[in-house]
């Protein structure tokens, strides 16, 4: 199994542009979530879904987007990219509704100039 | 809500030494809590976890952690630290969102541990 990929592991932005960040993850979980990680802040959940066609916020929504269309795949979009969106994305999947843990991707290093 | 407290950002310890890295949680309720390890440019791998069964919970690669309800802490530690522990760990509690029947993660801010030869 893959397990949970992230595409692209690098990117960069110029202030204003938009992109999607892609997750899929290819052991049937459910619960899904994108989660930023910046230096002394540990990680933040931006937003997750528990289905199909169920999204919701985290702490720090403001500026993305979540759909989730199928249970494999969860995409963040940045609609007009900002500097302070400078950060690393990690998505991660879940079976148990979270309670065991989140499995998580490898991470997109995002940089917005 | 919940809030994870990590003590101390950096830790260094000598190669063979003892790690401890200190987590304390705020919860009312027994929590489900976990341990994850970030390796240079890498995700997150899940150490261990305790979801309320021993309260003495081992992991991989040698390392465990004592949930100590009366202190609201659970600490990781490693008899005999070794150079490829290098790495960044986060400590994590999990809070029931009741609206949306999931559970979520609240994160520490992480302990950067360094093992010197």
């Amino acid at each position: 199994n893959a397990g949970v990929t992230q595409t692209p592991k690098f990117q960069v932005l110029k202030t204003g542009q938009s992109m999607t960040l892609q997750c899929a993850q290819d052991m049937n979980h459910e619960y899904m979530s994108w989660y930023r990680q910046d230096p002394g802040m540990g990680l933040r959940l931006i937003h997750y879904s528990v289905g199909a066609g169920i999204t919701d916020q985290g702490e720090v929504p403001n500026g993305y987007n979540v759909s989730r269309s199928t249970t494999e795949d969860f995409p963040l979009r940045l609609l007009s990219a900002a500097p302070s969106q400078t950060s690393v994305y990690f998505c991660a999947s879940s079976y148990s509704r979270g309670r065991d843990g989140y499995t998580f991707g490898s991470g997109t290093r995002l940089t917005v100039v | 809500a919940q809030s994870v407290t990590q003590l101390g950002s950096h830790v260094s310890v000598s190669e063979g030494a003892l790690v401890l890295l200190r987590c304390n949680y705020s919860s009312s309720v027994p929590p489900y809590l976990f341990w994850y390890v970030q390796y240079p440019n890498q995700g997150l791998q899940l150490l261990l976890k305790y979801t309320s069964a021993a309260t003495l919970v081992k992991g991989i690669n040698g390392f465990e952690a004592e949930f100590k309800k009366s202190e609201t802490s659970f600490h990781l530690t490693k008899p005999s630290a070794h150079m490829s522990d290098a790495a960044e760990y986060f400590c994590a509690v999990s809070d029931l969102d009741s609206g949306a029947g999931s559970y979520q993660l609240t994160f520490g801010k992480g302990t950067k541990l360094s093992v010197i030869p």
